[in-house]
């Protein structure tokens, strides 16, 4: 059974640019979440969807925004980017039929911006 | 807000020794999740708990959740150097569908 896949791995940007990042949960998973790691930060939750519909959102600027397809691969986009934008962005995906269900994270996107 | 504190924030030990890890809150949770992370790569799930005084075991790693759902901790016995990395618990943010808060993470170092 294949994992979270996430792509890019790696990308480098300059401020003002947008950036669009994938995700592809594992297969029959529909809930599909998104996490900045910073290592002053931590783990923060960006919001989470579920079967195409935003169920849950974190406290980030307007700037960060997501989206779901019907095959529950989800991306999120970040527009005007600032350098503190700079992380690790982490897709997670579980059933997501109840609260709680377990959540299997993807190698992550490493975003730099200069 | 449930937070999740975690202690030590670091911790670096020689190989074969012991180390146990926290993870304390003053909220009762659902469940608890231990994860471990290595640099540049995605947290993999260790474990999760779900019944107050729960043990599981995973190989040398040994995973507690309290008796009140409040706290849990991670016991390595005969560490290896493949045990070291960012050792994360999470819990489900209730009410919150498909939200999990994390600790800020322990970071162990086992060298040989």
């Amino acid at each position: 059974k294949a994992g979270v896949t996430q792509t890019p791995r790696y990308l480098i940007k300059t401020r003002g640019q947008q950036v669009t990042l994938s995700c592809s949960p594992i297969s029959g998973h529909r809930s599909v979440s998104w996490y900045q790691q910073t290592p002053g930060q931590g783990l923060q939750f960006l919001f989470e969807y579920f079967s195409e519909t935003q169920r849950n959102k974190g406290n980030f600027p307007g700037r960060f925004s997501g989206r779901q397809f019907s095959n529950s691969r989800s991306e999120m986009n970040v527009s005007t980017l600032e350098l503190g934008d700079s992380a690790l962005y982490l897709c997670a995906s579980s059933l997501g039929a109840t609260e709680g269900t377990e959540a299997f994270f993807g190698q992550g996107t490493r975003l730099t911006v200069v | 807000t449930q937070l999740l504190e975690q202690s030590p924030q670091f911790l670096s030990i020689q190989e074969g020794e012991n180390l146990t890890v926290y993870c304390n809150s003053s909220s009762v949770f659902s469940s608890l999740q231990w994860y471990r992370q290595e640099p540049g790569e995605g947290p993999v799930l260790l474990v999760t708990v779900v019944t107050g005084g729960e043990v599981k075991k995973l190989k040398r790693l040994t995973f507690q959740f309290g008796d009140a759902r409040k706290d849990s901790s991670l016991h390595i016995t005969a560490a290896q150097p493949g045990d070291t990395g960012l050792y994360l618990c999470a819990a489900p943010a209730g009410g919150s569908w498909g939200k999990f808060q994390f600790g800020a993470g322990t970071q162990v170092v086992v060298t040989p």
